[in-house]
């Protein structure tokens, strides 16, 4: 079975800074996929990045990035040049190659102070 | 394109009662899947639904269900319905059945049992 784990219940960034989000999982399927998604207050869930586990390159999706560290079983987001509107929950998932079944962290709120 | 549309957005039923939860996917879209976000207990995968067949399951009891029509819109029910049903349900579409593929959420029925 698969688990996520986000040790960081919230944090706080300052508007332009840099923040990373936590997130470690575990799973012994050598083909699957890793998910930020990102859910702000009453609003609907987005996807933010996708990591394909075979593949060793971070993922890069314009301010968002990814530490993928496949041995230590490590998936962190950073945000750069925080903004306001990146206040939210965000969740860290992992699905497996056959069917969408996500598998989610218990979320971090990032809390963007101007 | 249309995204995806829950209904209702909102219910209050009462213990012992049973509801349907409606969810319409991105045409196009043949995967369906459902999960139910709790504060204590996260995002929990619930089932999907695949050209009308359930492919996955999640660890809920047998009250609750779903089915998936020819059109690819799904409805999960939920029998004998008591206090710790209340939840936000979450609705997913992804063109296909392949865990790669992005997850696109509904805005979920909140659902209250007294």
């Amino acid at each position: 079975a698969q688990t996520v784990t986000q040790s960081q219940p919230e944090m706080s960034v300052q508007e332009a800074e840099t923040v990373t989000l936590s997130c470690t999982y575990d799973t012994s399927e050598s083909d699957y996929y890793l998910f930020w998604y990102k859910q702000p207050p009453s609003r609907q869930m987005i996807l933010v990045i996708r990591q394909e586990a075979y593949k060793q390159q971070n993922a890069t999706e314009n301010r968002f990035s990814v530490n993928f560290q496949k041995a230590a079983k490590s998936f962190s987001l950073k945000i750069s040049d925080s903004q306001l509107g990146d206040a939210a929950m965000y969740f860290c998932a992992c699905s497996l190659e056959y069917g969408n079944k996500l598998v989610f962290g218990a979320g971090t709120i990032l809390r963007v102070k101007s | 394109k249309a995204g995806v549309t829950q209904t209702p957005r909102y219910l209050i039923k009462t213990r012992g009662q049973q509801v349907t939860l409606s969810c319409s996917p991105i045409s196009g879209h043949r995967s369906v899947s459902w999960y139910q976000q709790t504060p204590g207990q996260g995002l929990q995968f619930l089932f999907e639904y695949f050209s009308e067949t359930q492919r996955n399951k999640g660890n809920f009891p047998g009250r609750f269900s779903g089915r998936q029509f020819s059109n690819s819109r799904s409805e999960m029910n939920v029998s004998t319905l008591e206090l710790g049903d209340s939840a936000l349900y979450l609705c997913a579409s992804s063109l296909a059945g392949i865990g790669s593929y992005e997850q696109y959420f509904g805005p979920g029925t909140r659902l209250t049992v007294t």
